[in-house]
């Protein structure tokens, strides 16, 4: 049972719009900097997302994120066939002195 | 480039130890840390803890502590990562991470697979 709350599949036809939601709680989510990694069958995981909403260079921009109180949110718009990957919320928990991560969201493109 | 080279796969027995390393190289080693995160096959990340380069100081999950240490060697730009007393539950992969001060995790290992079996 993961710490973080995210749906374990979503799915949408290539050119749609996903959003992938991470629950948490006010001392994760709410407190502390969320990041997002993608993760393709048996590869490393991979970082989209920092600091709640900044993209590394290397990344294009259809992937965004925000965050909202106990909540964050990926978007990954203009949906592509290379976008069929699993994807992790994490972030600090203050309260368990620990790192935590989502369960996992599995992104396929129909 | 940064890049994480992680050390082969293991097989070990049930309540041995196992050592994986993490050589890097791109950036000063000592500048940022370096947490270790694994995964169950088929199932999610577990973060198993993170030891800041630049002093040695190590945080470890509560799942973990007692029976995990890490340590860096400067002089070769390379971590290290200790697990004792395993199980078959310890049977994963396991990645190391560049850990930044602003809390994530920007460049990754290849993985390092585990495999605890009789």
């Amino acid at each position: 049972q993961s710490v973080l709350t995210q749906a374990p599949s979503m799915s949408a036809a290539p050119g749609q719009r996903v959003t992938i939601s991470c629950s948490g709680t006010n001392s994760n989510v709410g407190k502390n900097f969320v990041s997002w990694y993608q993760q393709f069958p048996g590869a490393a995981p991979k970082l989209l997302i920092y600091e709640n909403n900044k993209r590394p260079s290397e990344i294009p921009d259809r992937f965004s994120a925000s965050k909202s109180g106990t909540s964050a949110t990926l978007d990954i718009t203009g949906l592509q066939t290379g976008d069929e990957a699993e994807y992790f919320c994490g972030v600090r928990d203050s309260s368990l002195a620990s790192w935590v991560f989502g369960g996992g969201t599995q992104v396929t493109v129909l | 480039q940064v890049q994480l080279v992680q050390s082969g796969a293991e097989v070990k027995k049930p309540g041995d130890s196992v050592r994986v390393s993490c050589k890097a190289s791109g950036y000063i080693f000592t500048s940022v840390g370096i947490s270790w995160v694994r995964q169950v096959p088929g199932q999610g990340l577990e973060w198993v803890g993170w030891i800041a380069a630049y002093n040695d100081k190590a945080d470890y999950g509560r799942r973990f502590q007692g029976r995990v240490t890490m340590n860096t060697d400067t002089a070769t730009s390379t971590a290290y990562m200790e697990l004792r007393g395993l199980t078959s539950d310890d049977t994963a992969v396991y990645y190391c991470a560049r850990w930044l001060v602003t809390d994530h995790f920007d460049f990754w290992g290849q993985g390092t697979v585990v495999t605890v079996s009789p």
